[in-house]
């Protein structure tokens, strides 16, 4: 079974562009959730869909970000217009659906690395 | 609101020696605790996790946690480390009550491995 598989591995932007990072997660999971991690910062929360649905969007930076799930199954995260702040590794991770009152694992892909130059 | 501190940001440990690393939570009432590792390359790994009871817990490569009520810590040990164990890990911390189950990050700990 595939894992989750994110694209491009590598992004280097100039400041001001846009730029698509892409997810797909395990075939089922309906639940999906990006983070990132700011150079030497935590890992962070950014958002949470379940299957097309945004559940939870409370750590998405500002309006600059934009991320679809189309059709509940993979999701694309758009930046535009980058800045230099927003440098950092992006990580998808998806589950199952959550047992009631239990907790899914989250399975990780290996993230995007986003530079903006 | 819940947060995750991970004091150590570099540790060297020789190979076949022992390795502690320390993890510490805020969160009010009983999370879910997480410890992931990342090589080099790689994605997140689930190394192990606790939800309740037994409070060590035991992982894959030979990885083992124990969840600490008392001291709100939740620190990750394997007795003989192996150079594959060279990798960033990471404690994590899940909400119980929230709907979407997000998961609260330290800041990791790089892992040197010394022949």
């Amino acid at each position: 079974e595939a894992g989750v598989t994110q694209f491009p591995s590598h992004s280097v932007i100039e400041k001001g562009q846009t730029v698509t990072l892409r997810c797909d997660p395990i075939s089922g999971h309906d639940n999906l959730y990006w983070y990132r991690r700011v150079m030497g910062k935590e890992i962070k929360f950014l958002l949470h869909f379940v299957k097309e649905s945004k559940q939870d969007e409370s750590g998405m930076p500002n309006n600059r970000f934009l991320a679809e799930r189309t059709g509940g199954t993979y999701s694309t995260l758009k930046v535009q217009p980058a800045e230099l702040e927003d440098s950092g590794v992006y990580f998808c991770a998806s589950s199952q659906d959550r047992i009631r009152g239990g907790y899914n694992e989250q399975f990780f892909g290996p993230g995007t690395r986003l530079t903006v130059l | 609101a819940q947060s995750v501190t991970q004091p150590d940001i570099h540790i060297t440990v020789s190979e076949g020696a022992s390795l502690e690393l320390r993890c510490n939570y805020s969160y009010g009432a009983t999370p879910y605790l997480f410890w992931y590792v990342q090589s080099p390359g790689q994605g997140l790994q689930l190394l192990l996790k606790y939800f309740s009871g037994d409070t060590l817990v035991q992982g894959i490569k030979g990885f083992e946690a124990e969840f600490k009520r008392s001291q709100s810590s939740f620190n990750l040990r394997k007795p003989s480390v192996h150079w594959s164990d060279a990798a960033e890990y990471f404690c994590a911390v899940g909400a119980r009550l929230a709907a979407g189950n997000k998961l609260t990050f330290g800041g990791g700990t790089r892992v040197l491995v010394k022949p």
